[in-house]
């Protein structure tokens, strides 16, 4: 299993701001997945981010509120910019195992006041 | 749409009191259906993979079952240290690699 950091653990930011949130992995990846979690719900896929390619983001997500970069095969980044208190969640990076099985990090915690 | 439903929302068991958790799901094409653990404050940790409907994945006091509509995680003689958020997901068969998760079963084994 691969072993993922993330940057920070925990934020609390002011409304209208932007956060970048970093996410390290042990070893090269192919994919890498962004999740949030907000209180009490389960995790909902924010976008797939491949190494040299564009993200694919899911139905509700955008790309103006949520850039991800991806400039190698170990790390990637997730920004979420001018935020709103409905933005307050658990961001997860994740990458798949070898047989399909995805791998997480410990989480973003994010309030937005 | 792939859909994933968990039952119960919420478990409280005594110590040594065996029981189990359901997850339905409707999906196109199933590659893989995944337990994981989840404990407050940090990120799913991965359980099981079940592939096919009657294969079943045990780990420790953990058994995780597969048919083609439901997955079943049973817990036996549970320990208060197997208290968590177990969540269920599935991996359709279509090519798309995203996992779509269950809302999850809170689990608390009292002493």
């Amino acid at each position: 299993s691969a072993v993922i950091s993330q940057k920070p653990s925990r934020d609390i930011c002011q409304r209208g701001t932007s956060l970048t949130i970093q996410c390290q992995v042990d070893s090269q990846v192919t994919m890498m997945f962004w999740y949030r979690q907000q209180p009490g719900q389960s995790l909902t896929l924010i976008a797939t981010a491949n190494q040299g390619s564009e993200a694919t983001y899911e139905s509700g997500f955008v790309i103006d509120k949520f850039p991800i970069s991806r400039p190698n095969l170990t790390f990637s980044t997730l920004t979420v910019s001018n935020m709103s208190p409905e933005d307050s969640s658990i961001y997860l990076c994740s990458v798949e195992g070898r047989v399909g099985e995805q791998f997480f990090g410990p989480g973003t915690r994010l309030t937005v006041l | 749409e792939d859909q994933v439903t968990q039952s119960p929302e919420a478990l409280r068991l005594q110590e040594g009191e065996s029981s189990s958790l359901n997850c339905s799901y409707t999906v196109s094409g199933l590659r893989g259906l995944f337990w994981y653990r989840q404990d407050p404050g940090k990120g799913p940790e991965f359980l099981f993979t079940l592939y096919s409907a009657g294969e079943e994945k045990e780990k420790e006091r953990l058994k995780a079952t597969l048919t083609k509509k439901e997955s079943f995680l049973h817990i036996t003689a549970p320990k208060p240290e197997d208290s968590a958020t177990y969540l269920c997901a599935v991996q359709a068969g279509t090519g798309r690699r995203a996992l779509t998760f269950g809302s999850g079963t809170r689990l608390q084994v009292q002493p």
